[in-house]
């Protein structure tokens, strides 16, 4: 079965750019999640979607940051202008809805800002 | 603010000993618990839940869970140094999202 389907793997773009990251959820996942990983404050949840409603973006950092799910089947996250500070893993993960149900992560997308 | 602590390690044994990991959590109306291994430079991936207090085994895993002391652990046995990863304990809040800890390391020596 596939997994978590994430693109691209890696992206290393100057600042001020945009930055568009995709995710593809596993088929019958209602529950998608973004999270962006570092060193210094460890996995960070961004932003979840409950049957492609946004539920909570209570962790997105600032303007610059967006996130859609335009279907059962796709979410992006959108970083406008991007920075330096930016810089990150970030992992999209999907479940089935219910606080039972655990998560699977994508392999992730190294985000370099240059 | 709702945590979940675990000691950042490096926690080092031998090969074919016990490694035993531990994890906190601030959050009494959690319900849900899950321990995730991540190599470095992959993603995070599901290796344990529990919902119930008690033991919890699955092959040379046991999983552990006190929820009056709010304390999770996972047990590796007879562990390899393949099982060198860094470990991730998280719970599930109400609201349907996982708080995650800030994961400790392991090391298995050969």
């Amino acid at each position: 079965d596939a997994g978590v389907i994430q693109s691209p793997r890696h992206e290393v773009t100057e600042m001020g750019q945009e930055v568009t990251l995709r995710c593809k959820p596993i088929s019958g996942h209602n529950s998608l999640f973004w999270y962006r990983q570092t060193m210094m404050r460890g996995l960070e949840l961004l932003i979840y979607f409950n049957n492609n409603v946004p539920i909570d973006d209570s962790g997105m950092p600032e303007d610059r940051f967006s996130a859609k799910m335009p279907n059962a089947s796709f979410s992006t996250l959108k970083i406008q202008p991007s920075e330096p500070r930016d810089s990150a893993v970030y992992f999209c993960a999907s479940s089935f809805g219910g606080d039972n149900q655990p998560q699977h992560f994508g392999d992730g997308t190294r985000l370099s800002i240059l | 603010q709702k945590e979940v602590e675990q000691n950042s390690g490096p926690l080092s044994v031998p090969e074919g000993a016990i490694a035993s990991l531990n994890c906190t959590y601030s959050d009494r109306v959690s319900q849900s618990f899950f321990w995730y291994r991540q190599y470095s430079g992959k993603s995070p991936e599901l290796i344990m839940s529990i919902y119930s207090n008690g033991d919890k085994e699955d092959g040379r895993f046991t999983a552990q869970l006190n929820k009056a002391s709010q304390y999770v652990s996972l047990l590796i046995r007879d562990s390899q140094p393949s099982d060198s990863a860094t470990y991730l304990c998280a719970d599930y809040n109400a609201g349907n999202m996982l708080t995650f800890g800030g994961g400790t390391r392991l090391m298995v020596k050969p």
